[in-house]
């Protein structure tokens, strides 16, 4: 089970990190998601810490064992979504989502 | 980059068969993986299965006895069918392509790299 707190707000050109904690997580990867109304959901960081090409560099990723963050520096207005972790589940064979944090730029 | 179209009926009677497709355009099925994802209304996300181009598939096991997933590799699709469909069945649906592997310690990984818009399924009664 992936654990994420539901809401995470921040002010326009702050740090926002979005945490992910699973027992699974010291041997898995993480990977996260974006999440905006009526569009296509957006890799945004893959394998712990790779950004995919096109995500902009104030998208970052670490792991520190059981927890996985999403680090947003410089948060912008149109960064205002819905994120996921992912990783695998306990039986190391099936896809596992955290339940998701809103992120409010106030 | 690769484009995905998810397609299906709006509206499914509960008890029925709950059939899509997922059209990909701007490249090859062949050679990847491809994923079924579904979101309802008001919760998160809930993985539904993946499968290799070749056929073989990996699904979640709260949905594995209802499910199918297959590649029709000349028109470039993928399927979803998910039979006994119930109210708890609505949700938008996404297809996406993925990327499996294992890490440098020997764990699984899979992530979904490309997604479509998804497509709504209502479950009535």
């Amino acid at each position: 089970e992936l654990t994420q707190p539901p809401s995470v707000s921040v002010s326009p050109g702050q740090t926002a990190r979005i945490t992910c904690s699973g027992d699974t997580l010291p041997k898995q990867h993480g990977h996260w998601y974006q999440l905006k109304p009526g569009q296509a959901p957006v890799l945004v960081i893959y394998k712990d810490e790779e950004r995919p090409s096109g995500i902009p560099e104030r998208f970052s990723g670490s792991n520190s064992g059981t927890t996985v963050t999403l680090t947003i520096s410089g948060v912008q207005a149109e960064d205002e979504a819905d994120y996921y972790c992912q990783s695998a589940d306990s039986s190391d064979r099936h896809v596992a989502f955290g339940g998701g944090t809103k992120l409010t730029v106030l | 980059q690769v484009q995905l179209q998810e397609s299906g009926p709006g509206l499914v009677k509960a008890s029925e068969t709950l059939s899509l497709t997922c059209t990909v355009s701007g490249g090859s099925i062949g050679g990847y993986y491809w994923s079924w994802i579904r979101q309802p209304p008001g919760k998160g996300l809930e993985w539904i299965g993946y499968i290799y181009y070749s056929g073989s598939t990996n699904h979640n096991p709260s949905l594995k006895s209802r499910v199918s997933i297959s590649v029709d590799t000349s028109n470039n699709q993928l399927s979803l069918k998910l039979s006994s469909v119930t109210a708890a069945d609505s949700a938008v649906y996404y297809c996406a392509s993925g990327k499996r592997g294992y890490s440098l310690s020997g764990y699984f990984f899979y992530y979904m790299d490309v997604w479509g818009k998804g497509t709504t399924v209502t479950v009535s009664s």
